[in-house]
């Protein structure tokens, strides 16, 4: 089955800077990538996703960048808010949708 | 947040119990997801059903049941047999229909073991 591993598991930046999370996955028949943000209490939601026919997609302050080769995804977030404070989590669908660990990021006004 | 809903949003049991968690959605989806969520671990597939009256293991099965005999709800059972149930509890659903398919999730139930 598919294998999502995600770095890295925290991450703390100063408002205004960028912040990077990197997944990886396995299975080369995977096609749908979403990325879900999930504030302290609540349940996830999804901010940004990418299919596999795409190598970046962008939404405001946030994209996604997708190596099918390499097998490996990022979400990027630039000029971070205190509001951006929240645990992310990528996720891969071959047939069936798999999570990474998720990551922990915080932003330092 | 409407959509999807779960209930209780707390959940004690002593252990040996079984308990039954529940998940509704009013979204005409026809996939529905239960996922254990613990810290440092992300989201883990229990049991998933893409039609009613069909469901099919996830990667951690063992120890739970589920029953799919309405389009709107997918009750989870956390028996006596699940060797660690602490945790919070996260049902989805999503449309099966085109290529988006966005799993949308309740508020989760989280469940502790006495």
């Amino acid at each position: 089955g598919e294998n999502v591993e995600q770095h890295p598991s925290t991450l703390s930046v100063q408002e205004g800077d960028s912040a990077v999370i990197k997944c990886t996955y396995s299975d080369s028949a995977s096609n749908y990538f979403p990325w879900y943000k999930q504030e302290l209490g609540k349940r996830p939601q999804l901010i940004i996703d990418i299919r596999s026919n795409v190598g970046e997609k962008k939404d405001q302050r946030i994209a996604v960048t997708l190596n099918k080769t390499a097998k490996h995804f990022s979400l990027h977030i630039t000029e971070t808010q205190p509001e951006d404070s929240a645990v992310y989590f990528c996720a891969a669908r071959g047939n069936k949708l798999s999570f990474g660990a998720g990551t922990t990021v915080t932003v330092r006004a | 947040d409407g959509g999807i809903t779960q209930s209780p949003k707390y959940l004690f049991r002593k252990e040996g119990q079984n308990v039954t968690l529940s998940c509704e959605q009013n979204l005409n989806h026809d996939a529905m997801y239960w996922y254990r969520q613990d810290p440092g671990q992300g989201l883990r597939l229990i049991y998933y059903s893409q039609i009613v009256n069909d469901f099919q293991k996830g990667d951690i099965a063992e120890g739970y049941s589920v029953s799919r005999e309405k389009k709107e709800s997918f009750p989870l059972t956390v028996t006596s047999a699940q060797k660690n149930p602490t945790a919070f509890y996260l049902c989805a659903s999503s449309t099966n229909r085109g290529l988006h398919n966005e799993q949308f999730f309740g508020p989760g139930t989280r469940l502790t073991v006495l």
